[in-house]
């Protein structure tokens, strides 16, 4: 079956320091992969899309994700996190043809002062 | 830029009651997604609809039905609320017509439900 698995439930960093979030998918066919973020009490908001166009993406707020066939994967990055950068990420997955998202189970994200 | 709208934002039910969870898409968008986020959970795929036509059912219990109407907005129908229904439901939209494939949800802010 298709999945999404986010390493690590929780990460914390430091302010300024790199942010590392990882996604993998688990399917022959690449999917159309997406990075979304939660605040407390609040929806989804999209950080950045691939959609089999480049392989490194720019999304909000300075994230960005390079998409990696052979490694089947679609990590987010930013080089110096912000405090307002604590958060939930979930990576999803998306099929041609099936349209529905399946989501990872989420990373929450820490920054510390 | 308007954005998808639900309401009520907030639901407070008892157990064996219902609930009826409504959704405004984005003008324009002709498919509707439900997603269901327990505590702590990722949000999880419940059912869709393109075109006032049911698309996709994901775990959707059987005490759960919804519908797209003719201003496809949608409404998700609860009956016999059990205490593990709380829990936080999204709605998403996009404009399916034409594409490939790829097509980008815009999700709502949700309505969080809580089962007494």
């Amino acid at each position: 079956a298709q999945s999404v698995t986010q390493l690590g439930s929780h990460v914390s960093v430091s302010e300024g320091a790199l942010v590392l979030l990882r996604c993998n998918y688990s399917s022959s066919v690449p999917p159309y992969l997406f990075w979304y973020v939660q605040y407390p009490n609040q929806g989804l908001q999209l950080l950045l899309k691939y959609t089999s166009a480049a392989t490194l993406v720019k999304g909000i707020n300075g994230f960005e994700a390079e998409f990696k066939k052979s490694e089947t994967s679609f990590h987010l990055t930013k080089p110096s996190a912000h405090m307002s950068d604590a958060a939930e990420y979930f990576c999803a997955v998306s099929y041609s043809g099936t349209y529905k998202y399946i989501f990872g189970t989420g990373t929450r994200l820490k920054v510390l002062a | 830029a308007a954005g998808v709208i639900q309401s009520p934002r907030h639901l407070i039910k008892e157990k064996r009651e219902t609930a009826t969870l409504k959704c405004y898409p984005i003008p324009r968008h002709d498919t509707v997604y439900w997603y269901q986020q327990g505590p702590g959970q990722d949000p999880q795929f419940l059912i869709s609809f393109y075109e006032k036509m049911q698309s996709d059912k994901g775990s959707i219990p059987d005490r759960f039905s919804a519908q797209q109407f003719s201003d496809y907005h949608s409404e998700l129908n609860m009956s016999s609320l059990e205490l593990g229904d709380s829990a936080l439901y999204f709605c998403a939209s996009s404009f399916r017509s034409g594409t490939s494939g790829y097509n980008e949800q815009f999700f709502g802010p949700g309505t969080r439900l809580t089962v007494l």
